[in-house]
């Protein structure tokens, strides 16, 4: 099983709809959590962190599972500017808490 | 967040040269990483940037192609080496301030071998 993993879609998904992706980690000793966004060929941005309570930011809602090892990022009211790949990045537990990186699921807006 | 520039953005060498990129920081960070992105790809994590120390490689990178520098808590090199295509790709500066913190990257600098 690998550490991180996402499902790398495409998701196409129109205007106005909600759109969730999950992240899966195999280290159930991992304590951080991101979610990031990715324009193409630019530089990932941090979105949110994740915190074991859910956290809340404008249309998006990031959520962490512990039991079933996963987080999750919930878009609400896609925007076409929303279209992104979206990486989620998990701490490996060790001493120094590396990131470790997902794949990135692709996320097309249309109109 | 803290303002990382990475300089070159972009260019274009010929095989069997090298190109230094150059990452500043306008704070000081406690971690600094190189990460490489080939298009269409995830991020790829070359090496851990010490300050005053080697640099701790990822299994696949060699300090002998990927020689890093760093110097100080704001500043840091990579120098890819002996260029082949191969090594076309996005290289990206990144940085934490602390072991449950997140990390944020430079915009890159963008590299084609001829």
């Amino acid at each position: 099983r690998k550490e991180v993993e996402q499902d790398p879609g495409p998701f196409n998904v129109p205007e106005g709809a909600t759109v969730a992706f999950n992240c899966t980690y195999s280290n159930s000793a991992s304590q951080s959590f991101f979610w990031y966004r990715q324009d193409c060929r630019k530089e990932p941005k941090l979105l949110m962190s994740v915190y074991s309570s859910g956290n809340e930011d404008g249309r998006f809602t990031a959520q962490l599972n512990r039991a079933s090892q996963y987080i999750s990022l919930l878009i609400r009211d896609s925007k076409l500017s929303d279209s992104a790949t979206y990486l989620c990045a998990v701490d490996n537990a060790g001493n120094n808490r590396k990131l470790i990186w997902g794949l990135g699921t692709s996320l097309a807006v249309n109109p | 967040s803290a303002v990382i520039s990475q300089k070159p953005s972009r260019d274009i060498c010929q095989r069997g040269t090298s190109l230094t990129i150059q990452c500043q920081v306008d704070s000081q960070v406690t971690m600094m990483f190189w990460y490489r992105q080939q298009p269409g790809q995830s991020l790829t994590l070359i090496a851990t940037a010490n300050q005053g120390s080697e640099a701790t490689y990822e299994s696949g990178f060699v300090i002998d192609k990927f020689p890093i520098s760093r110097p100080n808590l704001t500043f840091s090199t990579l120098t890819v080496s002996n260029m082949s295509p191969e090594d076309s790709s996005i290289y990206l500066c990144s940085v934490r301030q602390g072991i449950n913190q997140p990390q944020h990257f430079g915009d890159g600098t963008r590299l084609s071998i001829l």
